[in-house]
């Protein structure tokens, strides 16, 4: 029982380096997401999946991309990383029909000095 | 534009007692969902409670209840009997009926005492 899973849990860059996270979920589940917590801001959605092929901005997309890989991935890349951009990224999971829970991956713990 | 309070950044319970944690959300919309997250040191996420804007019954999860208030906007939960597990950081959330785009609030971290 996999579940939602997240490469890597820790990842240290310098200002300006490239890197992309991966998340795979073996659900067959038609949504994904991205989210970012930062202490006293809750989660925060950057993109979201709502089907394969399909993608979609959320609150604080500036600074990243998505891609849907197929039903099972959904990568996030930083470009550029900031220091703005440390925090902790979540990946998510449901089934689509929006009104069931998420299922969410154990994060990935970024910082960017 | 939605958005989701909570009030009480830390809160704490004596084991065995029962704690309230306050949640308020803003929204003009008729069709939603509100939830309740756990997160455990371990950091991984754990749906508490859910429930829908539409049912006037409170969910209930054993020891875990909500209080909803439609027309206040609020939605608390209370926790019942609290036990050492049940220290962690919790967060409201708020579902908008047609998105998939969940909300959170900023989180409260119970501690609850021995």
């Amino acid at each position: 029982n996999a579940g939602v899973t997240q490469t890597p849990k820790f990842q240290v860059l310098k200002t300006g380096q490239s890197m992309t996270l991966q998340c795979a979920q073996d659900m067959n589940h038609n949504s994904m997401y991205w989210y970012r917590q930062d202490p006293g801001m809750g989660l925060r959605l950057i993109y979201y999946s709502a089907s394969e092929g399909t993608t979609d901005k959320g609150e604080v997309p500036n600074g990243y991309n998505v891609s849907r890989l197929n039903k099972r991935e959904f990568s996030l890349r930083l470009e550029s990383a900031a220091p703005s951009q440390t925090s902790v990224y979540f990946c998510a999971s449901s089934s689509g029909q929006y009104r069931e829970k998420l299922f969410f991956g154990s994060g990935t713990q970024l910082s960017v000095l | 534009a939605q958005t989701v309070t909570q009030s009480q950044p830390e809160m704490s319970v004596q084991e065995a007692e029962t704690v309230t944690l306050s949640c308020t959300y803003d929204t003009s919309e008729s069709d939603y969902y509100l939830f309740w997250y756990k997160q455990p040191p371990s950091r991984q996420m754990i749906l508490v409670i859910r429930q829908e804007a539409y049912k006037q019954q409170n969910a209930t999860e054993n020891r875990f209840s909500v209080n909803f208030q439609k027309a206040a906007k609020s939605f608390s939960l209370k926790i019942s009997d609290s036990q050492l597990g049940d220290a962690a950081m919790y967060f409201c959330a708020y579902l908008p009926g047609n998105t998939g785009k969940l909300i959170f609030g900023q989180g409260t971290t119970l501690q609850v005492k021995p």
